[in-house]
């Protein structure tokens, strides 16, 4: 049982240009989430998908773009990278379904992407 | 002040004794509550979760809400080097719209 997939796992970029962060889970899971962690500042949520075809903001979206592309998959895109989005970044997805969510169920984490911007 | 607040350690303690990590967070509307371990360029792991007022305990850890002082803590038995890692508190309020808030965590080392 793989989890949450994410790809790839490390990535260096120059500064302007673009890329695409993967991710899938075969979990069957309905809500999606991304993540960037910094030192000294924890993980905050970058964007969220509770469902497919839906995606909402999180606490810091500025400068990406995420596709729920199917039940399975959710992606995070930058397109023009800066230094300041050199961070490690998580994909993370849980049982629950945002919109009628309980509690009862924490998330699950991708292995991550260490990606640094130059 | 943030909404999810650790001692970032690191946090020091002999192998086989207890380890207690603690947290303190902002919002009283705040409904679930998670402990992660982050061992060293890893993932976020679930190992705890905490809902109603008291003790929830799983093996060698325990879990302790106190909503009326917005806190929660984790106790660690019988500590093993293998314990040693970044230990994250998350929060979830109901009306959050932020989804879970996780706090910088704080750093344990188990010391043979």
């Amino acid at each position: 049982n793989a989890g949450v997939t994410q790809t790839p796992k490390f990535q260096v970029l120059k500064t302007g240009q673009s890329m695409t962060l993967q991710c899938a889970q075969d979990m069957n899971h309905n809500s999606m989430y991304w993540y960037r962690q910094d030192p000294g500042m924890g993980l905050r949520l970058i964007y969220y998908s509770a469902s497919e075809g839906t995606t909402d903001k999180g606490e810091v979206p500025n400068g990406y773009n995420v596709s729920r592309l199917n039940k399975r998959e959710f992606s995070l895109r930058l397109e023009s990278a800066a230094p300041s989005q050199t961070s490690v970044y998580f994909c993370a997805s849980s049982e629950e379904e945002e919109d009628s969510w309980t509690g009862l169920y924490g998330y699950t984490f991708g292995s991550g992407t260490r990606l640094t911007v130059v | 002040q943030k909404e999810v607040e650790q001692n970032s350690g690191p946090l020091s303690v002999p192998e086989g004794a207890i380890a207690s990590l603690n947290c303190t967070y902002s919002d009283r509307g705040s409904q679930s509550f998670f402990w992660y371990r982050q061992y060293s360029g890893k993932s976020p792991e679930l190992i705890m979760s905490i809902y109603s007022n008291g003790d929830k305990e799983d093996g060698r850890f325990t879990a302790q809400l106190n909503k009326a002082s917005q806190y929660v803590s984790l106790l660690i038995r019988d500590s093993q080097p293998s314990d040693s890692a970044t230990y994250l508190c998350a929060v979830r309020a109901l009306s959050s719209a932020s989804k879970i808030i996780f706090g910088s965590g704080t750093r344990l080392s188990i010391r043979p």
